[in-house]
C-alpha cells in the first residue's frame, strides 16, 4: 500500500480564497482523521470520519472549514475564505477503526501559506 | 473533557545522555496510549503504544514507555539518545470505543553530536 496520500503537500494562496486539501487513506481502513499543526497550537484534531461518517467536528474552527467523506476512499477539507491564520500543515490520517487496534499511519502533510 | 499535557516543549541533550519526556492526560475513562515521533522532513510515526497489559511498553529505538494508572501519565523514557533521535515526539491518548485520538503539544528534542 502506498500510504495515505495527501495533495498537494505545498499551497501558497491569497487571502480570501478557496483552498480545497485532499486525502486518500489506506484501502481497508474504516476511520480517517484531518489533524492541524501550528508552532502555536500543536497537532489539533479537527474532524474525525468513521465509515465516511463525521463522528466529531468539534475541532473545526469556524464555518469557514468544511470537510467531506464521500466515499471510503478520498476526503477534503475546504477552507472558504482563507486567512493568514488558517497557515499551518494539515494531516490527513487514517485508522482501521477497530477498538484497540487505532494506530494512525499519517501521509506526508499538506503545508499551508495564505499571504 | 479529554486533554494531554507534555511537560516540555523543548529539550536539548548531548549525545548518551539519559533522556525522560512527560506526559499527563485527562480522561476519566479507560484509554490507549501513544507516543508518535515526527523526524526532520518526515511523516508522524508511532514510536510505541500501549493498550493493555505490562504498564512498561517498548518501543522503536531503544525507547520505553511506563503507564502508571494513578498518576495519569506515560512518560517515555530513553537510556542514551544519540544524534539520530532529534525530532518532535508527541504523546496521543485514545479513548477505548471512541476512535478519537488527542495529542499533546509535542516536544522538540535536539541532541548535540
Amino acid at each position: 500500500d502506498a500510504g495515505v496520500i495527501q495533495s498537494p503537500r505545498h499551497e501558497v494562496t491569497e487571502m480570501g480564497q478557496e483552498v480545497t486539501l485532499r486525502c486518500k487513506p489506506i484501502s481497508g481502513h474504516n476511520s480517517l482523521f484531518w489533524y492541524r499543526q501550528t508552532m502555536m497550537r500543536g497537532l489539533e484534531l479537527l474532524i474525525y470520519f468513521n465509515n465516511n461518517v463525521p463522528i466529531d467536528d468539534s475541532g473545526m474552527p469556524e464555518d469557514r472549514f468544511s470537510a467531506k467523506m464521500p466515499n471510503a476512499s478520498f476526503s477534503t477539507l475546504k477552507i472558504q475564505p482563507s486567512e493568514p491564520r488558517d497557515s499551518a500543515v494539515y494531516f490527513c490520517a487514517s485508522t482501521p477503526g477497530r477498538s484497540g487496534a487505532n494506530v494512525l499511519t499519517f501521509g506526508a502533510g499538506s503545508r499551508l501559506t495564505v499571504l | 473533557a479529554q486533554s494531554v499535557s507534555q511537560h516540555n516543549h523543548h529539550v536539548i541533550l548531548s549525545e548518551a545522555a539519559s533522556l525522560e519526556l512527560g506526559c499527563n492526560y485527562s480522561y476519566g475513562g479507560t484509554v490507549n496510549l501513544f507516543w508518535y515521533v515526527q523526524y526532520p522532513g518526515q511523516h508522524l510515526q508511532l514510536l510505541l503504544k500501549y493498550f493493555s497489559g505490562d504498564p512498561l511498553v517498548k518501543g522503536i529505538k531503544g525507547f520505553e514507555a511506563e503507564f502508571i494508572k494513578s498518576k495519569f501519565s506515560f512518560n517515555l523514557r530513553k537510556p542514551s539518545v544519540q544524534w539520530s533521535d532529534t525530532a518532535e515526539y508527541f504523546c496521543a491518548v485514545e479513548n477505548t470505543g471512541g476512535f478519537k485520538t488527542i495529542f499533546g503539544a509535542g516536544t522538540r528534542l535536539f541532541v548535540k553530536a
